[in-house]
């Protein structure tokens, strides 16, 4: 199985600031068959980023991603007060399509 | 636009099965896989498994022994059983729709696992 291993666990950030997540594969990602979700609290996850780096419908364009293989990234270039969320990547390469640990973008 | 919304009991003893419904707000469930994922109490996501309304499925590792998921198109609607289940399936289970990546989800529904 394909082990997703996301990092920092934790970015403590401020408005108008960069944030830049990581999310690394045990195993190359076929076809960048990884996905990124938001989740804030209390609510479902929103689908943020597809095939590594196609946004989804509605997803602002500051949101970006980015990567091949084994490593990837989300950036939100300015951070608003809503992106202050937890982040999960997922790959959808090869059952079971685990998720990773999540990364928390703090203010 | 396609909704889904989970339904069942919220509260399950030890030893005994989770029964989760999910049910599709338009047609199509036959042209998708159908995915279930829970969170536990301030963790993160955990994948448990799809469903396809021909029968195929897939499941996690860690759950697979104790997991079925089937889809019934007359219902519009996808099944979640969790067998024998212990505190730690106390979750938020929430359906998806999976187009590969899990594109709509269902709002969630926290089941307690306790006597």
């Amino acid at each position: 199985e394909i082990v997703l291993t996301q990092s920092p666990g934790t970015l403590s950030l401020s408005p108008g600031e960069r944030a830049t997540l990581s999310c690394r594969a045990s195993e190359t990602v076929t076809a960048n068959y990884l996905a990124w979700y938001q989740q804030k609290p209390g609510q479902a996850p929103r689908l943020l980023m597809h095939a590594a780096s196609r946004r989804a419908a509605g997803i602002p364009d500051r949101f970006s991603g980015s990567g091949s293989g084994t490593d990837f990234t989300l950036t939100i270039s300015r951070l608003e007060p809503e992106d202050f969320a937890l982040y999960f990547c997922q790959q959808y390469d090869r059952s079971p399509f685990l998720f990773g640990g999540g990364t928390k973008v703090e203010f | 636009q396609l909704q889904l919304q989970e339904s069942g009991p919220r509260v399950v003893k030890p030893s005994e099965t989770l029964s989760l419904t999910c049910t599709v707000s338009s047609g199509f469930i036959t042209s998708y896989y159908w995915t279930w994922i829970r969170q536990s109490p301030g963790k993160g996501l955990e994948w448990v498994g799809n469903g396809h309304y021909g029968g195929n499925t897939n499941y996690s590792p860690s759950l697979k022994r104790r997991v079925s998921i089937s889809v019934d198109m007359s219902m519009n609607q996808i099944s979640l059983k969790v067998h024998s289940v212990t505190t730690a399936d106390t979750a938020v289970y929430y359906c998806a729709r999976e187009v590969g990546y899990l594109d709509v989800w269902g709002q969630g529904l926290l089941v307690t696992v306790s006597s």
